[in-house]
């Protein structure tokens, strides 16, 4: 079974300021995907970032960027001048490839609360 | 539709009651899956539809909980005999067609049950 672990259960930083999000996950498969998810107070899961384990790139999606390293099995997200907008619950979260089986279910972290301040 | 929707959003049970949550993925898509978040928790997986057919149900917590999608769109999750333990966010998410092949999975704002 996979497990997802975000240690840092709250963050808060200054607008415009870089923050990076914590993430460590435990699996024995060798091909997987890893997401971000924001989940503001509506609870509406918005994905930020998608990595495929093939993919020795780290993603990018304007601001927001990871750090994907597989050995150590850390996948964290660097939130680059960040916006009051960016507050929420982000969520890390893990899928298997699925192969001829097909979609396979997402494995989520307990969250990481960031605020961000004015 | 424009997205995930789901209905009831906020659903308040006495205990014992029988609850029906209803999810109304974006037209077309064939994945659906149903999560259920705890207060302060990550979503947990419960259920996974392809079409009509149900190929994941390992995350249901006990056989209280039950999910259908007859056609292959629109899918129920029902709960009999609601406890207080069942009071959590139920999270609908859809996707065009297998995830493994790369498709966003889009999630509805969820619908919000407390047991009383």
């Amino acid at each position: 079974a996979q497990t997802v672990t975000q240690s840092q259960p709250e963050m808060s930083v200054q607008e415009a300021e870089t923050v990076t999000l914590s993430c460590t996950y435990d699996t024995s498969e060798s091909n997987y995907y890893l997401f971000w998810y924001k989940q503001p107070p509506s609870r509406q899961m918005i994905l930020v970032i998608r990595q495929e384990a093939y993919k020795q790139q780290n993603a990018t999606e304007n601001r927001f960027s990871v750090n994907f390293q597989k050995a150590a099995k850390s996948f964290s997200l660097k939130i680059s001048d960040s916006q009051l907008g960016d507050t929420a619950m982000y969520f890390c979260a893990f899928m298997k490839h699925g192969g001829i089986q097909g979609a396979q279910k997402l494995v989520f972290g307990q969250g990481t609360r960031l605020t961000i301040n004015p | 539709g424009a997205g995930v929707s789901q209905s009831p959003r906020y659903k308040v049970a006495k205990r014992g009651q029988d609850v029906a949550l209803r999810c109304d993925p974006i037209s077309g898509h064939v994945s659906l899956f149903w999560y259920q978040q705890a207060l302060g928790q990550g979503p947990e997986f419960l259920t996974y539809f392809q079409n009509e057919a149900q190929l994941d149900k390992s995350g249901l917590p006990s056989d209280r909980f039950f999910a259908e999608r007859p056609e292959g769109s629109v899918s129920t999750l029902k709960i009999q005999r609601t406890q207080q333990e069942d009071s959590a966010v139920y999270l609908c998410a859809s996707s065009l067609v297998l995830v493994d092949s790369g498709n966003t999975i889009y999630f509805g704002e969820g619908s919000w049950l407390t047991v009383v």
